[in-house]
């Protein structure tokens, strides 16, 4: 089956360093690929997207590029912030047998920054 | 502005209750989704719905149980069958129309008294 695998964190930075965490996956169909982000005692929210490979997904600073050659999606981001500071979480969302959208997340990664 | 709802934020549950877990959305989305949350373990997804009136088990479907009789609605119960229940606890909707991401409810955070 579909599987999402994100490095493990807590991943821990200075205000103003550069982020990468690394996601990859194993999929059998085209999946769409998403970013999403927790803060603290909150629901997720989509951080940012790609449907096809090559796709460069983008917002708030953070982006990601769809690399079919090498199954990954890794979230980059140039200069983090005190507020950036939640668990980032990678999923997958693919079109099953039965002709549903089910999607795969990872484990998540938890970011903290410090002033 | 259109969302999902989820109430109530917190709850408590005594040995061998049943316990009902509300999740509204406006967003007139066809599928909806439950996800248990335990720390380190990422989303787990408990049962979903693509349409009113249908519904399917999801990897951990064992003592709960839901059902769709609205759109709008998709309540999760929790019962006394679940041993481990204590944990955060979400719902999802989406649009069935091609690969469309999530949408979020704020979550429940249940726990055993």
């Amino acid at each position: 089956g579909d599987s999402v695998t994100q490095m493990e964190g807590p991943v821990t930075l200075s205000e103003e360093a550069f982020l990468t965490i690394n996601c990859t996956y194993t999929a059998t169909g085209y999946p769409s690929l998403f970013w999403y982000v927790q803060y603290p005692g909150e629901g997720l929210q989509l951080l940012l997207k790609a449907t096809k490979a090559d796709d460069k997904g983008s917002n708030k600073g953070f982006e990601a590029t769809y690399r079919k050659e090498t199954t990954s999606f890794h979230l980059e981001k140039g200069s983090v912030q005190v507020s950036d500071s939640a668990v980032y979480f990678c999923a997958l969302s693919d079109l099953e047998s039965g002709g549903s959208y089910i999607p795969t997340f990872g484990r998540g990664t938890s970011l903290i920054v410090h002033p | 502005d259109g969302g999902i709802t989820q109430s109530p934020k917190y709850l408590f549950r005594k040995e061998g209750q049943n316990v009902t877990l509300s999740c509204e959305q406006n967003l007139n989305h066809d599928a909806m989704y439950w996800y248990r949350q335990d720390p380190g373990q990422g989303l787990r997804l408990i049962y979903y719905s693509q349409i009113v009136n249908d519904f399917q088990k999801g990897d951990i479907a064992e003592g709960y149980s839901v059902s769709r009789e609205k759109k709008e609605s998709f309540p999760l119960t929790v019962t006394s069958a679940q041993k481990n229940p204590t944990a955060f606890y979400l719902c999802a909707s989406r649009r069935t129309i091609s690969n469309q991401p999530q949408h979020f409810g704020d979550g429940t955070r249940l726990s055993i008294l």
